[in-house]
């Protein structure tokens, strides 16, 4: 299976910082990567798909970016609400797997 | 709006069984391929099975091959998970998901049910 690494595992920031999250495959992967976001207690939500590009309703803040092995989740102005843990996925080869998360906290 | 409700999470022994169920709304459920996807007590995502829209496919993650069965009734608009010989590693929440088109990309889950494994 490919492994899906993500760093940091968690960090804190503040209301309106650029913040930057990393996933890397084990191997390539193309575009095929996924990003969701998790609230304690809730169901996760997709954000980003085909590494790119934002799902219906996201805010124009979140950007994803990469190919092959190395991929970025960008949120360029953090808000309140953006507080949570962050999820990679790849589908390119079955079975798909994620990352183990990113965990953002407030400063 | 797409909603998927999932239920059936219980306390049960190991070695034991349960079956859980996922019901889904608002959208044409017999179109979508659609998962289940596990998250152990803080730990991070895991996918388990998923199923073609009209059943006649279907895949497990190695972990459960033998011990779990994915299965669907397109007329209830309802998604099962069989789950036998549970382990304590069986612990954990339970999503489904629906997947986007043919892709293997979740845009939509549900809230999730607790199955835990404990004597």
């Amino acid at each position: 299976a490919i492994r899906m690494t993500q760093s940091p595992s968690s960090f804190s920031a503040s209301t309106g910082d650029r913040v930057t999250i990393t996933c890397r495959a084990s191997q390539g992967i193309s575009s095929s990567l996924a990003w969701y976001q998790q609230k304690p207690g809730k169901a996760p939500k997709l954000l980003i798909y085909d590494a790119s590009t934002l799902q219906s309703g996201v805010p124009s803040r979140f950007s994803g970016s990469g190919s092959g092995t190395d991929f970025t989740l960008t949120i360029s102005y953090l808000q309140s609400e953006d507080f949570a843990t962050y999820y990679c996925q790849q589908y390119n080869a079955y079975p798909v797997t994620f990352g183990g998360g990113t965990k953002v906290e407030i400063k | 709006e797409v909603q998927l409700v999932e239920s059936g999470g219980d306390l049960v022994q190991p070695g034991g069984s349960l079956r859980l169920s996922c019901v889904a709304s608002g959208f044409t459920f017999s179109s979508h391929w659609i998962s289940w996807v596990r998250q152990a007590p803080g730990k991070g995502l895991e996918w388990v099975a998923s199923i073609r829209p009209d059943g006649s496919e279907k895949h497990y993650v190695d972990s459960v091959k033998g011990r779990f069965t994915i299965s669907r009734d397109n007329a209830e608009n309802s998604l099962y998970l069989q789950m036998n010989s549970l382990g304590a590693e069986d612990t954990a929440v339970y999503y489904c998901a629906r997947l986007k088109g043919w892709t293997t990309i979740y845009d939509y889950w549900g809230r999730g049910t607790l199955v835990t494994v404990s004597s």
